[in-house]
């Protein structure tokens, strides 16, 4: 009984290039959120998916950064441009449909040299 | 603006005695709460939620309780064990269906032998 699979573990980009971080749901979870934590803080929400439909947004910076769930395959956070302050845990977490409780994965450790 | 705030960043108890963790909100539209434990270097698991319909809610030595006028809610854990000690993060949802959740910044538990 897989959980959330969140890959690569660890990520090092350089200033300038693309990051892209997969992420695949408990088998049954139809939603997708992303998170971001940087050091000493909490959890912070970037975006919720379904399949093929971005449902929230709201948390994720307006430029340089997209999600996508795609009908077949994981879901991708995508990074374009990497800067250092894009340096931090990224965490996917997935539900199943009229439940509220999300399961976390073990997260993409991104450093941006 | 931190909708989600737990006060103590560390929290040291001794094994055998009672933990008690310590969250408070400001957003009154919160009606759904949740209580994840986060080792190093994994994802956040998840422990125990509370509907706001609920003033309680147990699970085996978790118990989370919820005083929605002081909009403060907290986690207990008897008997603590060595294992307990991880960070714990207090997160919320505005629910009407899957949300994203706001986090607070954690507090650190550490059960002392």
């Amino acid at each position: 009984n897989a959980g959330v699979m969140q890959n690569p573990r660890h990520l090092v980009r350089r200033r300038g290039q693309e990051a892209r971080l997969r992420c695949s749901p408990m088998k049954g979870h139809s939603h997708v959120y992303w998170y971001r934590q940087l050091p000493e803080e909490g959890l912070k929400f970037m975006v919720y998916l379904q399949k093929e439909n971005i449902i929230d947004e709201s948390g994720m910076p307006k430029e340089r950064f997209s999600a996508e769930f795609p009908k077949e395959g994981p879901s991708i956070l995508r990074i374009q441009q990497v800067v250092r302050g894009d340096s931090a845990a990224y965490f996917c977490a997935s539900s199943p449909v009229g439940q509220e409780t999300q399961y976390f994965g073990p997260g993409t450790r991104l450093l941006v040299l | 603006d931190q909708q989600v705030k737990q006060n103590s960043p560390s929290l040291s108890v001794q094994e055998g005695r009672i933990s008690i963790l310590n969250c408070d909100y400001t957003n009154s539209m919160f009606d759904y709460f949740l209580w994840y434990k986060k080792y190093p270097a994994e994802g956040p698991t998840f422990l125990i939620s509370i509907s706001s319909i609920k003033d309680k809610n147990e699970d085996g030595r978790f118990t989370v309780f919820l005083n929605k006028s002081a909009k403060h809610l907290s986690l207990h854990i008897v008997p603590s064990q060595p294992g307990d000690s991880a960070v714990y993060f207090c997160a919320a949802s505005e629910g009407g269906g899957a949300d994203g959740l706001t986090f607070g910044k954690g507090t650190h538990l550490i059960i002392q032998p």
